[in-house]
């Protein structure tokens, strides 16, 4: 079955510096595009990026943009999001999706992992 | 960047049908699909609609999509207890973005 375990959340300081993971399994993994999706305390979803299979197409949220970086391995099954000069507006649980393969349709989640950015 | 418009809640009794808009743009929802998701209490989203009005495997068929120029409905029929989430819209945006609406918090009274 389809699952995708994101990690590498935790507590880090304004201007410091997080990687998530996302490992996926259950389905071909270089076959779909994927995202990252986050979501502040009591707040609505936000879209942070999103990659295409090969990596070669990368789109970002202006809020994030120059300070995070998406990539992926297909050879591990893996997705990452690099968050440099992180602020306290960071502050979210971070979910990976996959692209189900219509036009944004994301299909399977992680569970969330939470990024704390505070002093 | 421009947000998908929601209103922030809804209700209704069991066994009613119940509506939540999504209000859009030309660059956004009418020139690209809605997907819609539902959110219960402490967990991740699930995806309930795609390309407007088709239902994942699995999806009961209570819910249903459609869209209309520059806006979206989601509906659902026969409310139950269960229903009750927050739900949200999504499209591509022909700015290169990925837009959600602000989720709408359905109550069932």
């Amino acid at each position: 079955q389809v699952r995708l375990v994101a990690s590498g959340g935790g507590l880090v300081k304004p201007g410091g510096s997080l990687r998530l993971s996302c490992a996926a399994s259950g389905f071909t993994f270089s076959d779909y595009y994927m995202a990252w999706i986050r979501q502040a305390p009591g707040k609505g979803l936000e879209w942070v990026s999103y990659i295409t299979t090969t990596g070669i197409t990368i789109y970002y949220a202006d809020s994030v943009k120059g300070r995070f970086t998406i990539s992926r391995d297909n050879a591990k099954n893996s997705l990452y999001l690099q968050m440099n000069s992180l602020r306290a507006e960071d502050t979210a649980v971070y979910y990976c999706a996959r692209d189900g393969g219509a036009t944004i349709s994301f299909d399977y989640w992680s569970q969330g992992t939470l990024v704390t950015v505070s002093s | 960047q421009s947000v998908l418009t929601q209103p922030p809640s809804a209700s209704g009794t069991p066994g009613q049908r119940v509506t939540v808009s999504c209000s859009g743009s030309s660059s956004n929802i009418g020139s690209n699909t809605v997907s819609w998701y539902q959110q219960l209490p402490g967990a991740a989203p699930k995806l309930l609609i795609y390309n407007n009005n088709q239902r994942p495997s699995g999806v009961s068929d209570r819910f249903s999509g459609s869209k209309s120029g520059t806006s979206a409905s989601l509906a659902i029929t026969g409310l139950q207890s269960e229903d009750e989430a927050d739900y949200y819209c999504a499209a591509w945006d022909d700015s290169l973005t990925v837009l959600f609406g602000g989720g709408t918090k359905l109550t069932v009274l």
